[in-house]
Order: structure tokens, then C-alpha cells, then sequence
């Protein structure tokens, strides 16, 4: 059972324009999400995070949705560049603040950025 | 700090044969993760480490034990490939700081078990 989901496999905006990406989470343990950034032959890299007690974190272009009522969170990029081309995780965790930490990953949105 | 590092970066083996992938992480980290990413299935958790001389198992095991040598490094060992092991396989380690922990990747190894 996927307990991450990120139901677009592919995504392709214009230079310029918002790029949204979405993620669904079916445990209601979850407490903290992040998502990572990945460009091939390397490995992800993190992008931003939130807290289930914030509804919205913002980082530059970047800014994270939190909607703990319908399960969901949005990375929303304004404005897309080219150089945000990229695979696009988003991942959870139960227990944010203990040592046993783990991390749920989603497959992945392959966001393309067009000139 | 070079981060995580991974060796090595390609490796091909034939089924049946043994190999063990390497981890190391300058960070001071606790904690430390074995993924696996095929296409189309994201990263799955392999195993991981929640301190040095404890490890535990993820998502999916089968087939790989792991050593946490000491709180630097974090091995994956495959004591018989199979051709489903066939992947890339991401070493990470986190830096815990109440709500907003971070995890590190290392740039992955490729492998491929014909």
C-alpha cells in the first residue's frame, strides 16, 4: 500500500510560469514532509520542508503547501527556470522529532521546464 | 566535508556473485540509510541505522545484510546477486533537529546483476 502518492509521473511548464506539483499521504501519522530534488546520475537533494503544525513554508521560488484535512501538500515554483528541471520527490516521515527516523518516499514528478 | 560519499559509482556482477557498496559520512550523523530506486517506484528503504551498533530493516530486505562499521560508515553487502537487484542504491545520513530534520544523499551507485 503506497502510503505517498504523487499521481503525475510528468509535468512541463514555460519558463516563467508556476509549476505545481502534488503529493496525497494516506498515514495520518505523518508529521513532517519534505521534498527532494534529484538531476540525473546524482542523488536527491533537499529542497524544503514543513511541519504538520504550519500550513505554508516558503524558501525563495519555493513554497510548500500543507492541507492536513485532505491529506495533501503542493511545491509550487514561481517562477519556473529551466534549471529546475528535475525529478521531484516528496517524502514523510512519523516521528519527526525521534531517533528512529524514517523517510516514505513518493515515485517522483519529472518536472520539465521549456525555454 | 565531503558529505556522503559512496564507492563505487558502477559496478556489474553476474548472478550469484557477492559485492559489498560503501558508505562514509563526515557529518557527525547518527543515523544512516541504505535506498534502492527503480524506475517508476521511488526510493525504497533497504535498511537502516539509527545509531552505531544497531541496524534495522526497511521496506525491502530480502537479499542484503548491512554493517554499520562505526558511526563514519554504513556498508550494503549482497551475498548472492540476483538480476532484481538490478538498480541504483542511495546511501544516506540525517541530521536530527527537532521539526525540521534534513537527510543527506551520496551520488548513488549503479548496478547491474546480469
Amino acid at each position: 500500500d503506497q502510503q505517498v502518492k504523487q499521481n503525475s509521473p510528468s509535468l512541463s511548464v514555460q519558463e516563467g510560469r508556476i509549476s505545481i506539483l502534488n503529493c496525497d499521504y494516506t498515514n495520518s501519522m505523518f508529521d513532517y514532509f519534505l521534498w527532494y530534488k534529484k538531476y540525473p546520475a546524482e542523488g536527491p537533494t533537499f529542497l524544503i520542508s514543513i511541519s504538520s503544525i504550519k500550513d505554508k513554508n516558503e524558501d525563495g521560488r519555493f513554497t510548500v503547501f500543507l492541507n492536513k484535512s485532505a491529506k495533501h501538500l503542493s511545491l509550487h515554483i514561481v517562477p519556473s527556470q529551466p534549471g529546475d528541471s528535475a525529478v521531484y520527490f516528496c517524502a514523510a516521515s512519523a516521528n519527526s522529532g525521534g531517533s528512529n527516523y524514517k523517510l516514505t518516499f513518493g515515485k517522483g514528478t519529472l518536472l520539465t521546464v521549456n525555454p | 566535508n565531503a558529505g556522503v560519499t559512496q564507492t563505487p559509482k558502477f559496478q556489474v556482477l553476474k548472478t550469484g556473485q557477492s559485492m559489498t557498496l560503501q558508505c562514509a559520512q563526515d557529518m557527525n550523523h547518527n543515523s544512516m540509510y541504505w535506498y534502492r530506486q527503480d524506475p517508476g517506484m521511488g526510493l525504497r528503504l533497504i535498511y537502516y541505522s539509527a545509531s552505531e551498533g544497531t541496524t534495522d530493516k526497511g521496506e525491502v530486505p530480502n537479499g542484503y545484510n548491512v554493517s554499520r562499521l562505526n558511526k563514519r560508515e554504513f556498508s550494503l553487502r549482497l551475498e548472492s546477486a540476483a538480476p532484481s537487484q538490478t538498480s541504483v542504491y542511495f546511501c544516506a545520513s540525517i541530521r536530527l533537529a527537532g521539526a525540521y530534520n534534513e537527510q543527506f544523499f551520496g551520488p548513488g551507485t549503479r548496478l547491474t546483476v546480469l
